[in-house]
């Protein structure tokens, strides 16, 4: 079983829309997680870290249920430059590692 | 800013030819990683370093090694490159973190895309 997994989409929405990505983690000790955002070509960026209260930062809103190991992240109001690939990173116990998952793919169509 | 420089953006070697790839973080960050991507595998770890002169093998080591003799700089050696080793190599870097149950993120360079012939 994979450590992180994803839907790799894609996603096509029009702008304007809310869209909603789930990632499921493997290890239940996992301590740090995050959503990072790759456009094409490009390294990934950091979105936003995920924190266990959940936490929001604009147009995103960032979810970590730990009962049921998974985490969300929520787009509103979606724009054309949120056409990329997301994905979710979790780091477990084990703190020189970091897991990632396959990717999600949006596109945001006008 | 956090930098993260990776020497080259785009690297056309030739089969069996030793490869180097080099790494520098500008942030005195202890941990520095080597990635490869590929369509549909994701990220996946090749080798990481805690500390100078310290490194642990990843995920996928085979055919790689790596060299960490200044904390700044992580190199990617590939000793005989072959055709399968054409791939996207990002390398990245963190902080080692409050305690050992937490790390900082992540932070990468703008990547390699090597193809070898």
């Amino acid at each position: 079983r994979k450590e992180v997994e994803q839907d790799p989409g894609p996603f096509n929405v029009p702008e304007g829309a809310t869209v909603a990505f789930n990632c499921t983690y493997s290890n239940s000790a996992s301590q740090s997680f995050f959503w990072y955002r790759q456009d094409c070509r490009k390294e990934p960026k950091l979105l936003m870290s995920v924190y266990s209260s959940g936490n929001e930062d604009g147009r995103f809103t960032a979810q970590l249920n730990r009962a049921s190991q998974y985490i969300s992240l929520l787009i509103r109001d979606s724009k054309l430059s949120d056409s990329a690939t997301y994905l979710c990173v979790v780091n477990p116990y084990n703190f020189n590692k970091f897991y990632f998952g396959s990717g999600t793919k949006l596109n945001v169509k006008p | 800013d956090v930098k993260v420089t990776q020497s080259s953006r785009y690297l056309v070697k030739r089969t069996g030819e030793k490869v180097f790839l080099e790494c520098v973080q500008d942030m005195d960050h202890e941990n520095m990683f080597w990635y490869r991507q590929d369509p549909g595998l994701g990220l996946r770890l090749i080798y990481f370093s805690y500390d100078v002169k310290m490194k642990e093998k990843g995920d996928i080591p085979e055919g790689y090694s790596v060299s960490r003799e200044k904390k700044e700089r992580f190199s990617l050696i590939l000793e005989s490159a072959s055709t399968n080793q054409t791939s996207m190599y990002l390398c990245a870097s963190s902080s080692r973190g409050r305690s050992f149950a937490t790390n900082e993120k992540l932070f990468f360079g703008s990547g390699t895309q090597l193809s070898v012939l």
